[in-house]
């Protein structure tokens, strides 16, 4: 089946420091598969951070930046400067965009920004 | 601020007994998804719908969980006999065919 992993946290760095939470994925049942990073502040609900449908392109949020590399299968989120507001827990996932299928999620990834 | 409303937040059953929560998806959604998610922070599919009729579901043979989405009433995963193993994160999120998904703040259920 589908598969995503992601560095395991907490990931702790300070504030103004620059971030990479890796992400690798195995698409065996979808052929384009679409890919997202999600995030959860503390308190709230899980949100869409950005999404890339076609493979080569780059999204970005929020200061943050993720590729996707299909030849290595990879979807990292990157921000060259993180806030403390940006403590969360961050989940890559894919899917097909284009239809009303699931989504596959990754463990998530605990970043913790300090002062 | 979650336009998916889930209720109730918190759940705490004993063991064999019903677990029932409920998902207000987003207005003009007709897609809506359940997903389980463990202290593992595993997420799990259950199933999805489009509108009232189901598109995917999980081989649920235990036959423990049922869930449904009438028209006009809220969305509903219930438990039928509630298991240690069910306590969970239960997620609900809506989307239509080309939108972004929304996920609720989702209902935390314990089995004691």
């Amino acid at each position: 089946g589908d598969s995503v992993t992601q560095t395991e946290g907490p990931v702790t760095v300070s504030e103004s420091e620059s971030l990479i939470i890796n992400c690798t994925y195995s698409a065996t049942s979808i052929a384009y598969p679409n890919l997202f990073w999600y995030v959860r502040y503390p308190g709230e609900g899980l949100q869409l951070l950005l999404k890339v449908i076609t493979a080569g392109q780059k999204g970005s949020s929020r200061g943050f930046e993720a590729t996707y590399n299909k030849e290595t299968t990879s979807f990292h989120l990157q921000k060259a400067s993180v806030q403390e507001s940006d403590s969360a827990v961050y989940y890559c996932a894919l899917g097909v965009w284009a239809n009303t299928g699931k989504l596959t999620f990754g463990h998530g990834t605990i970043l913790r920004v300090h002062p | 601020n979650s336009k998916v409303i889930q209720t109730p937040r918190y759940l705490v059953k004993g063991q064999g007994q019903k677990a029932k929560m409920r998902c207000i998806p987003e207005k003009g959604h007709p897609v809506v998804f359940w997903y389980q998610q463990n202290k593992n922070n595993e997420f799990k599919f259950l199933i999805n719908f489009q509108n009232q009729e189901v598109l995917q579901q999980i081989d649920m043979t235990e036959k423990r969980f049922s869930a449904e989405c009438p028209s006009n009433s809220p969305c509903s995963l219930e438990i039928q006999s509630s298991e240690a193993g069910d306590s969970a994160l239960y997620l609900c999120a809506s989307r239509t065919g080309d939108s972004d998904y929304t996920f609720g703040s989702g209902t935390r259920l314990l089995v004691i």
